[in-house]
C-alpha cells in the first residue's frame, strides 16, 4: 500500500525557516516525480513544487521561488521542502504527492505550517 | 499561474446529477490533456477521482466522469450519494513542469 507521511510542520516566526519531510513507503520512491501542494486556511489547493525522480530537475510556483527548495533522498525514501524567509501567507497545510503521468496520484495527510509572531 | 475558475458551490439532491466546471486558458486546460479532479474531505488526504480529462482510477465509481471542451473541463457526478459531499478541485498541467489548481467547489448533497 502506498503511504506518504509528512512531518516537520509547526509554528514559526515571519522570516524564519522550517524543513518539511515526507516519508514514502509501499513503493520505490526513486521511480517517481514528487510534488508539494499546500492549502491555506479556508482556501483551495495550490501547487508549490515538483522534483524529478533522481532530483536532477525542480520547478516552483512563482510565490515560493527563491525561498523554498525541494529535494529528496531516495535512499531514505524521503522528500523534503526547505522553507526560508517564511511569510504569513505561507501558513497552510502542506501535502506531498506522488506524480503518475502529470497527475497527483497519491497524497499524504498533510502537515500544518503556521507563520506568526 | 492564475487559478482555474470553478463555481464556489453546487448543490443537488441524492440520486440526481451535478456537473462542476473548470475554466482555464489555452496555456493550461486547453493546451494539454492532463486535467485531473480531486475529492477532498476536510482533514483528509485529497483523493484522485479523474485523470487525463476522463480516465477513472481503479476503485472510483463510474458515477464520476470527466470531459473537456476547449478551455473548460467538467466533472459530472451522477446518482449523487451522501458520501459524495466534499470539496472538489480540478487541476491542469500548465507547461514548463508547473501545475495549476482550480479554486475548489463545495458540493452539498441536499
Amino acid at each position: 500500500e502506498v503511504q506518504l507521511v509528512e512531518s516537520g510542520g509547526g509554528l514559526v516566526q515571519p522570516g524564519g525557516s522550517l524543513r518539511l519531510s515526507c516519508v514514502a513507503s509501499g513503493f520505490t520512491l526513486s521511480r517517481y516525480w514528487m510534488h508539494w501542494v499546500r492549502q491555506a486556511p479556508g482556501k483551495g489547493l495550490v501547487w508549490v513544487s515538483r522534483i524529478y525522480s533522481d532530483g536532477s530537475g525542480t520547478t516552483y510556483a512563482d510565490s515560493v521561488k527563491g525561498r523554498f527548495t525541494i529535494s529528496r533522498d531516495n535512499a531514505k525514501n524521503t522528500l523534503y521542502l526547505q522553507m526560508n524567509s517564511l511569510r504569513a501567507e505561507d501558513t497552510a497545510v502542506y501535502y506531498c504527492a506522488r506524480d503518475v503521468g502529470y497527475t497527483f496520484e497519491s497524497w499524504g495527510q498533510g502537515t500544518l505550517v503556521t507563520v506568526s509572531s | 499561474q492564475s487559478a482555474l475558475t470553478q463555481p464556489r458551490s453546487v448543490s443537488e439532491s441524492p440520486g440526481q446529477s451535478v456537473t462542476i466546471s473548470c475554466t482555464g486558458t489555452s496555456s493550461d486546460v486547453g493546451g494539454y490533456n492532463y486535467v485531473s479532479w480531486y475529492q477532498h474531505h476536510v482533514g483528509k488526504a485529497p483523493k484522485l477521482m479523474i485523470y487525463d480529462v476522463f480516465k477513472r482510477p481503479s476503485g472510483v465509481p463510474d458515477r464520476f466522469s470527466g470531459s473537456k471542451s476547449g478551455n473548460t473541463a467538467s466533472l459530472t457526478i451522477s446518482g449523487l450519494q451522501a458520501e459524495d459531499e466534499a470539496d472538489y478541485y480540478c487541476c491542469s498541467y500548465a507547461g514548463s513542469y508547473t501545475w495549476v489548481f482550480g479554486g475548489g467547489t463545495k458540493l452539498t448533497v441536499l
